[in-house]
């Protein structure tokens, strides 16, 4: 079957710095994404990988290892905004759906 | 419209109720996904549409939920007769071109559904 896991829930300060870290065991791969989820709202896309190697946008980073099957977001300079869930998610064949990870809550501290 | 759009945005059925729920995708876009997200779960694909045509349907739980997308904007996620463990929230996404060329989904906000 299809196995994607992260954390249930992480704790960090605002103003340092957090990685989330994402495995994955899928038959097949052509990308693996990252959303950013607020209680009660639509997810909305943070980031994309399919090569491996760090990608960075901003205060957001990704990084791929399709060898290992694993990837993380890298959050910086936190914001109490950045409180959500972030849900890691692969995308197997060329027109499959993406297979969602079951998120991970990240709650930052003041 | 400026965004992914899904109406309602909460529905409360009494088991056995058949129940339809709405998605407007964004104007011109070509592919248009159904999630199902239970709580504090991730989003599980349910269908998949380029254009008018369903060419994934893999994901559907059961024959009770059936989707359509007839003029390829404007999709409905039917599910016939409830039961309870179809309490979740059902999101909607949509993308500008065909999904194979790994373009990001623009999500909906969902509609909760509550079956009692």
């Amino acid at each position: 079957g299809q196995n994607i896991d992260q954390p249930t829930e992480m704790t960090a300060t605002e103003g340092a710095i957090v990685q989330i870290n994402c495995t994955y065991q899928t038959s097949g791969f052509n990308g693996l994404f990252w959303y950013q989820q607020h209680a009660g709202e639509a997810p909305t896309f943070l980031s994309y990988n399919v090569l491996d190697g760090l990608e960075e946008k901003g205060r957001f980073s990704s990084f791929l290892s399709r060898s290992k099957g694993y990837s993380y977001l890298l959050l910086k300079e936190l914001q109490m905004k950045d409180s959500a869930s972030y849900l890691c998610a692969v995308k197997r064949g060329g027109a499959d759906g993406l297979t969602f990870g079951k998120g991970t809550h990240l709650i930052i501290q003041p | 419209g400026a965004g992914v759009s899904q109406s309602p945005r909460y529905k409360v059925a009494k088991r056995g109720q058949d129940v339809a729920l709405r998605c407007d995708p964004i104007s011109g876009h070509v592919s248009l996904f159904w999630y199902q997200q239970a709580l504090g779960q991730g989003p599980e694909f349910l269908t998949y549409f380029q254009n008018e045509a369903q060419l994934d349907k893999s994901g559907l739980p059961s024959d009770r939920f059936f989707a359509e997308r007839p003029e390829g904007s404007v999709s409905t996620l039917k599910i016939q007769r409830t039961q309870q463990e179809d309490s979740a929230v059902y999101l909607c996404a949509s993308s500008l071109e065909g999904w194979i060329y790994n373009e990001k989904l623009f999500f909906g906000s969902g509609t909760q559904l509550s079956v009692l």
